[in-house]
């Protein structure tokens, strides 16, 4: 089945920094990899996605990257502000469709005043 | 629309009981997943079902079985609670078709001593 690393565990940036979290996976049969903010305490939240077909995408100040041949994916995040601090999981679908995502062990971002 | 509510917000157990955590979603979604979330872990999925009458295991179905009788409720019954069923679980929905984002309940926070 599907394998998703995450790196790095932890990171510390400075604000108006950029943070950069990335992710690997093993099916080459996922298609779907989108990406959830976790603040403590709350319920995960879809911050951004990509789908195969695409290679970069852009939201403001959050983009993601997947490069299928290399079977990875990145998080950027520019400009950073403390409420950016959270924690983050990459996922992929696997051969399945979104609704049994394997997630990443998550990437606990702190961003400094 | 309330989307995904999960009942209750926090449960002690014993070792040996049993109990049933409540997932309901009013999106009218076929998908419906259950996930545990331990620390330094992830999310691991437990169940997911793809529709009334359909479900299916997830990577840690161990301990946990599932029933979905309507489109709109997805319960999660654990039939003798251990220690190591201590988690934090979620469900989540999301509509039919392999981009679509999952949304995610707020969570159940369950210890069992």
């Amino acid at each position: 089945g599907e394998n998703v690393e995450q790196h790095p565990s932890t990171l510390s940036v400075q604000e108006g920094d950029s943070a950069v979290i990335k992710c690997t996976y093993s099916d080459s049969a996922s298609n779907y990899f989108p990406w959830y903010k976790q603040e403590l305490g709350k319920r995960p939240q879809l911050i951004i996605d990509i789908r195969s077909n695409v290679g970069e995408k852009k939201d403001q100040r959050i983009a993601v990257t997947l490069n299928k041949t290399a079977k990875h994916f990145s998080l950027h995040i520019t400009e950073t502000q403390p409420e950016d601090s959270a924690v983050y999981f990459c996922a992929a679908s696997g051969a399945g469709g979104s609704e049994k995502l394997v997630f990443g062990k998550g990437t606990k971002l702190t961003v400094n005043p | 629309n309330a989307g995904v509510t999960q009942t209750p917000k926090f449960q002690v157990l014993k070792t040996g009981q049993s109990m049933t955590l409540q997932c309901a979603q009013d999106m009218n979604h076929e998908y419906m997943s259950w996930y545990r979330q331990d620390p330094g872990m992830g999310l691991r999925l437990i169940h997911y079902s793809v529709g009334a009458g359909i479900t299916d295991q997830g990577e840690v179905p161990n301990g946990y079985n599932v029933s979905r009788s309507t489109t709109e409720d997805f319960p999660l019954r654990l039939l003798s609670a251990a220690p190591s069923q201590t988690s934090v679980y979620f469900c989540a929905s999301t509509s039919s078709g392999v981009w679509n984002e999952q949304f995610f309940g707020p969570g159940t926070r369950l210890t069992v001593l």
